[in-house]
């Protein structure tokens, strides 16, 4: 069965710094990758997916993700955050075995710092 | 309305209370899902269901009970809690038929369990 890893449970990054937030699954043949924002008090909205094609997936409010198969990563970035990027974010892989089901990691808090 | 919705948005409930909780999907979506999230612990899936049946049952106490009287209604009936099902339950729908695909999820219903 798959599984994700997210390193980091919280990453503190200084506004209009760049951030990277780590992402790692377990192999597969092929696989389908996305990721999830939740902002407080709220569900999780989809910010990006990869579901075949270009490997550089480009998402909402300026986040891009990389899909690098021989290192099983789809890291998440951003050139310049803001303070209302503040929230935790979810990597998440499609289960193998079947196509109701995905795979969610842990989270990553991101804290921006004024 | 559009997207997926959930009520109520806050429950708090005694332990020997039942109650239920709704969520509707008006995305034409086939398959949905109950997940909980509590403080400092990862997204648990709890069930899926897809056309109607359920397909996920991921070792849930029976004091939670699932209903899906058609592709757009999910319920989560709960009796007997314990103050360890405090927690915010979100749901979720998706396509659910072919390939893997995003998931949409609602706000969330935060439950207290007193």
């Amino acid at each position: 069965a798959q599984s994700v890893t997210q390193l980091d449970s919280q990453v503190p990054v200084f506004e209009e710094a760049p951030v990277e937030l780590r992402c790692n699954y377990s192999s597969s043949v092929s696989v389908y990758l996305f990721w999830y924002v939740q902002y407080p008090n709220q569900g999780l909205q989809l910010l990006l997916k990869y579901l075949s094609g270009s490997t550089l997936v480009k998402g909402i409010n300026g986040f891009e993700a990389e899909f690098n198969k021989s290192q099983t990563s789809f890291h998440l970035r951003k050139p310049s955050v803001h303070i209302s990027d503040t929230a935790e974010y979810f990597c998440a892989v499609s289960d193998g075995d079947r196509d109701d089901k995905i795979i969610f990691g842990k989270g990553t808090r991101l804290h921006i710092l004024p | 309305e559009t997207g997926v919705t959930q009520t109520p948005r806050h429950l708090v409930m005694g332990m020997t209370n039942k109650k239920s909780l709704k969520c509707e999907q008006h995305l034409g979506h086939n398959a949905m899902y109950w997940y909980k999230q509590s403080a400092k612990k990862p997204l648990e899936l709890m069930f899926v269901y897809n056309f109607k049946e359920q397909t996920e049952n991921n070792s849930v106490p029976s004091r939670f009970s699932p209903e899906c009287p058609n592709s757009s209604h999910l319920f989560l009936h709960l009796h007997t809690l314990q103050p360890e099902d405090s927690a915010l339950y979100l749901c979720a729908s998706s396509f659910g038929g072919g390939q893997p695909d995003e998931q949409y999820f609602g706000p969330g219903t935060r439950l207290t369990v007193t």
